[in-house]
């Protein structure tokens, strides 16, 4: 069946820093979408990526989706104390209904 | 209203109880979902209603239930439940013709 990878899991960053997660799926994905979680919290759609090689901002974050629409990747630069949570990728396969997350990556800054 | 809002928000019930958690959206979204999500671990999809028709059962155990009456509420019906179903379960919905998905807050279920 569909996988979806992220990683890293954890991500322990400095305030101010900058970092990217990473999401690969083993099939090709006519979408992919980014939720955030803050702890305690539910998952909050961020993004949805469609086109082959999108780019998209949104102020500190930059999200892209691969030429071959298997890969995506988010980037936070200058990371802030509101930053703290985990980040899902979640892709729907090419020809599919179903939406199935990636394992998450959890951020946590050190002031 | 951009809300979808879940009843209970904690439940702790034991092996032989029945219990309800109840979902309700008033968005006019007609894609209906639950989801269940362990500590530190994915949501994980169970049930998916599409104008209130079930269309994908994630081969979820009988004991888990899921009923939808209408377009805006969303039932998932608890039986005899085992202690290791204790998770966050998730209600999300989705509009027509779009892709994302609105969570509601969950309900943190504790099996004794």
């Amino acid at each position: 069946g569909q996988q979806v990878m992220q990683i890293p899991q954890y991500q322990h960053v400095q305030e101010g820093e900058d970092f990217t997660t990473y999401c690969n799926s083993s099939t090709t994905l006519s979408n992919i979408q980014w939720y955030k979680q803050r702890p305690g919290g539910h998952p909050v759609f961020l993004i949805q990526l469609v086109k082959s090689g999108e780019v998209k901002k949104q102020k500190r974050l930059t999200f892209q989706f691969g030429e071959a629409k298997k890969n995506s990747s988010l980037h936070i630069t200058a990371t802030q104390t509101t930053d703290v949570g985990t980040y899902f990728c979640a892709g729907i396969k090419a020809a599919g209904n179903k939406l199935t997350f990636g394992g998450g990556t959890r951020v946590l800054v050190k002031p | 209203d951009t809300e979808v809002t879940q009843t209970p928000k904690h439940l702790v019930m034991g092996m032989t109880n029945k219990k309800s958690l109840k979902c309700e959206q008033h968005m006019g979204h007609r894609a209906m979902y639950w989801y269940k999500q362990k500590a530190k671990k994915p949501p994980e999809l169970m049930f998916v209603y599409s104008y209130e028709k079930l269309s994908i059962n994630e081969s979820v155990p009988s004991r888990f239930s899921p009923e939808c009456p209408n377009s805006s509420l969303l039932n998932l019906h608890l039986h005899a439940l085992q202690p290791e179903d204790s998770a966050l379960y998730l209600c999300a919905s989705r509009g027509t013709g779009v892709e994302k998905l609105f969570f509601g807050s969950g309900t943190q279920l504790s099996v004794l």
